[in-house]
């Protein structure tokens, strides 16, 4: 079963724009949530990581994302879109392996939405 | 503190042959883990290692392997390459438990098979 869905695999947006990238979770996974990003090339970066303490996390390059429980969703945004945040986004949420033992993990992504911005 | 570094960054390689490619994990990361990622079926999950052995395998053939030494680098093996091998394949390290979570990805290794 899917653990994280990120809904819209290409989105565009204008520069100066608000970004919005949604991703939804299994209610069955640990509150724990990350956002990745990957420019061309590259490996992933972490964007931010949902750890409980606040609903609202603050990343880096101006991003943040918003835990709502009841709606089981862990939506990307940015208020005003640049250039240089055109990349793909990846959220992902660890699932546990409970044939591991316990404190074992194994990181799921979603498929990534591709961000586009336009001048 | 370094980061992850896999080598090599590209390699071109022959259907048929075998490849090995390298990770090593930031210090104090215990925790390796690879992925294949292609453009058709995004990022998958090939094989964790934690202190040495294999904690978890993804669904792939047996032609992919790994290992972990006592330092925590690591080491994938691809044998009989197919043409659809040809991916970027990332290594990611990470501490221990759920605190300490969240994966530091390498830059990844670039693998064409021709």
């Amino acid at each position: 079963a899917q653990s994280v869905t990120q809904l819209g695999s290409h989105v565009s947006v204008s520069e100066g724009a608000l970004v919005l990238l949604r991703c939804n979770y299994s209610s069955s996974v640990p509150p724990y949530l990350f956002w990745y990003v990957q420019y061309p090339n590259q490996g992933l970066q972490l964007l931010l990581k949902y750890t409980s303490a606040a609903t609202l996390v603050k990343g880096i390059n101006g991003f943040e994302a918003e835990f709502k429980k009841s709606e089981t969703s862990f939506h990307l945004t940015k208020p005003s879109a640049h250039m240089s945040d055109a990349a793909e986004y990846f959220c992902a949420a660890p699932i546990p392996l409970a044939y591991s033992g316990a404190g074992s993990y194994q990181l799921t992504f979603g498929k990534g939405t591709k961000l586009s911005v336009i001048p | 503190k370094a980061g992850v570094t896999q080598t090599p960054r590209y390699l071109i390689k022959t259907r048929g042959q075998q490849v090995t490619l390298s990770c090593s994990p930031i210090s104090g990361h215990r925790s390796v883990s690879w992925y294949q990622q292609t453009p058709g079926q995004g990022l998958q999950f090939l094989f964790e290692y934690f202190s040495e052995t294999q904690r978890n395998k993804g669904n792939f053939p047996g032609r992919f392997s790994g290992r972990q030494f006592s330092n925590s680098r690591s080491e994938m093996n691809v044998s009989t390459l197919e043409l659809g091998d040809s991916a970027l394949y990332l290594c990611a390290s990470s501490g221990t438990g759920l605190e300490n979570y969240g994966y530091t990805f390498g830059s990844g290794t670039r693998l064409t098979v021709v």
